[in-house]
C-alpha cells in the first residue's frame, strides 16, 4: 500500500500563475478531501468527494480554486491565479470505512 | 462549525499525562482524534462512536460524551515520541461513514521533554 500520493511536494510559483496539485488516493477509498493547513486557519476543508463526485465544495475560497476527480483513482485541484494568500500546505486525504489517511501534501510558496 | 480544543499546547516531562479536550456546539456523530508530527501528515489515531464504540490506538484512550458534545484524548505515561500536535475532527450535519466530512479542530501541541 503506497498510501495517498501527492505531487508536487514543494511547488514555489509566482503571482497570478496557474498551480495544479494532484493527488492520487489509495485504491479502494471512495472519499477523498483536499484540505488546506495555515498557522493562522489550521486544518480548512476545501472540497471532498464521494464515489468521484463532488459533494461539498463551501469551503473553496474563491472562483480561482477548482478541483475534479476524473476517475477513483485521480484528483486534481487548481489554482488560476495563485496569489501569495494561497501559500499553504495543501493535504489530499482518503477514506473508505474509518479514519482519512493523508498524503504528504504540497507546500505552496505563491511569490 | 469548527469544533474548540483546549488546551491550546502542553508542556509534559516523559512519563506524566496529559488529557486534550475537543467540545462542539452542534450535535455530533463521532469524533475522530489525529497527530500531526512537525512538516508531517496528519495520521489517524482513534474514532468514537455514539453508543460507545472505539476504533483505533491501543495506547492512548478516549471519551465520547455525546450529551454534551465532548470528547477527551487521554495520553497517560507519556513517550517522547507522543510530541506533536493533536487534532480531533468532528462530522456534524452528515455522517462521516454516510458522505459526510469532518472539521477539524485548531489543534493542541503536545511537547513531551525527557
Amino acid at each position: 500500500d503506497a498510501g495517498v500520493i501527492q505531487s508536487p511536494r514543494h511547488e514555489v510559483t509566482e503571482m497570478g500563475q496557474e498551480v495544479t496539485l494532484r493527488c492520487k488516493p489509495i485504491s479502494g477509498h471512495n472519499s477523498l478531501f483536499w484540505y488546506r493547513q495555515t498557522m493562522m486557519r489550521g486544518l480548512e476543508l476545501l472540497i471532498y468527494f464521494n464515489n468521484n463526485v463532488p459533494i461539498d465544495d463551501s469551503g473553496m475560497p474563491e472562483d480561482r480554486f477548482s478541483a475534479k476527480m476524473p476517475n477513483a483513482s485521480f484528483s486534481t485541484l487548481k489554482i488560476q491565479p495563485s496569489e501569495p494568500r494561497d501559500s499553504a500546505v495543501y493535504f489530499c486525504a482518503s477514506s473508505r470505512k474509518f479514519g482519512y489517511t493523508f498524503g504528504s501534501g504540497t507546500r505552496l510558496t505563491v511569490v | 462549525q469548527q469544533p474548540v480544543q483546549s488546551p491550546q499546547a502542553v508542556i509534559l516531562r516523559e512519563g506524566e499525562d496529559a488529557v486534550i479536550n475537543c467540545s462542539s456546539s452542534k450535535a455530533l456523530y463521532s469524533v475522530h482524534w489525529y497527530r500531526q508530527k512537525h512538516g508531517e501528515a496528519p495520521v489517524f489515531l482513534m474514532i468514537l462512536l455514539k453508543g460507545g464504540e472505539q476504533k483505533g490506538h491501543d495506547k492512548i484512550s478516549a471519551s465520547f460524551n455525546e450529551k454534551k458534545q465532548q470528547s477527551s484524548l487521554y495520553l497517560t505515561a507519556s513517550q517522547l515520541s507522543y510530541s506533536g500536535t493533536y487534532f480531533c475532527g468532528t462530522d456534524q450535519n452528515v455522517p462521516y461513514n454516510q458522505g459526510g466530512k469532518l472539521i477539524f479542530g485548531q489543534g493542541t501541541e503536545l511537547s513531551v521533554k525527557p
